[in-house]
């Protein structure tokens, strides 16, 4: 069964819109981790924030945000005022903590930013 | 170099062959974890090693995939007879810790089978 969904496959935004990237997942440990990742078209995979399931507070980054809600198992990423760079296909994982580390990814969504 | 190394970048061969690929970690990275991403998809979990330790493999791991990790530094991936479902882009990835620290992917090599 997938543990982490990402329902959006492909958002389009005008170069300083903002846009919100949906992630739900599942998962009955009460320990685990949450991550996104960017994949520019080069392919490389690229961190962009990892955190723990007790620590709810949501995090802001330069143009980044996070926000984590348990009780109803999402964590969304948004990008404020897109920028051409960002565009990329953008994945939500989870890591359980009696997994050994293993990141589960959801599908990804692709973010196509147009000037 | 502090990040993850993988070679080759492209690999391509004819159905049927045998192919091999080379993870180096970062270096003070006990854990090694090989995934594989098919276009479209999210990368998906093949294998995990611990020190030189194979922990876990996933069922998507057939017996034409093997991966060792000698000496618990660098790793290899080889597939054996090689089939056209194969065709995918393989990542390695490190981390050190129980918890996933400084989890980092290295560029990955993709594979094509003809």
């Amino acid at each position: 069964a997938q543990k982490v969904t990402q329902a959006q496959t492909e958002i389009s935004v005008v170069e300083k819109e903002d846009v919100t990237l949906d992630c739900v997942y599942e998962t009955r440990d009460t320990t685990y981790y949450l991550f996104w990742y960017k994949q520019p078209p080069s392919g490389e995979l690229v961190f962009l924030i990892r955190r723990n399931s007790f620590d709810e507070q949501n995090e802001i980054s330069g143009r980044y945000s996070w926000n984590f809600q348990k009780s109803t198992s999402s964590f969304n990423f948004t990008i404020t005022a897109s920028q051409v760079v960002d565009s990329a296909v953008y994945f939500c994982a989870l890591s359980e903590i009696d997994s050994w580390g293993k990141l589960q990814f959801g599908a990804g969504t692709q973010v196509v930013v147009t000037p | 170099d502090t990040g993850v190394s993988q070679n080759p970048r492209h690999k391509i061969t004819k159905r049927g062959q045998n192919v091999t690929f080379r993870c180096d970690p970062i270096s003070e990275h006990n854990r090694l974890y090989w995934y594989r991403q098919t276009l479209g998809q999210g990368p998906e979990f093949l294998t995990y090693f611990q020190n030189e330790a194979q922990l876990e493999k996933s069922r998507l791991l057939s017996d034409r995939f093997s991966a060792e990790r000698p000496k618990g530094s660098f790793s290899t991936l080889e597939i054996q007879r090689t089939e056209q479902g194969d065709s995918a882009m393989y990542l390695c990835a490190s981390s050190v810790g129980l918890i996933p620290y400084g989890y980092t992917f290295g560029s990955g090599t993709r594979l094509t089978v003809v």
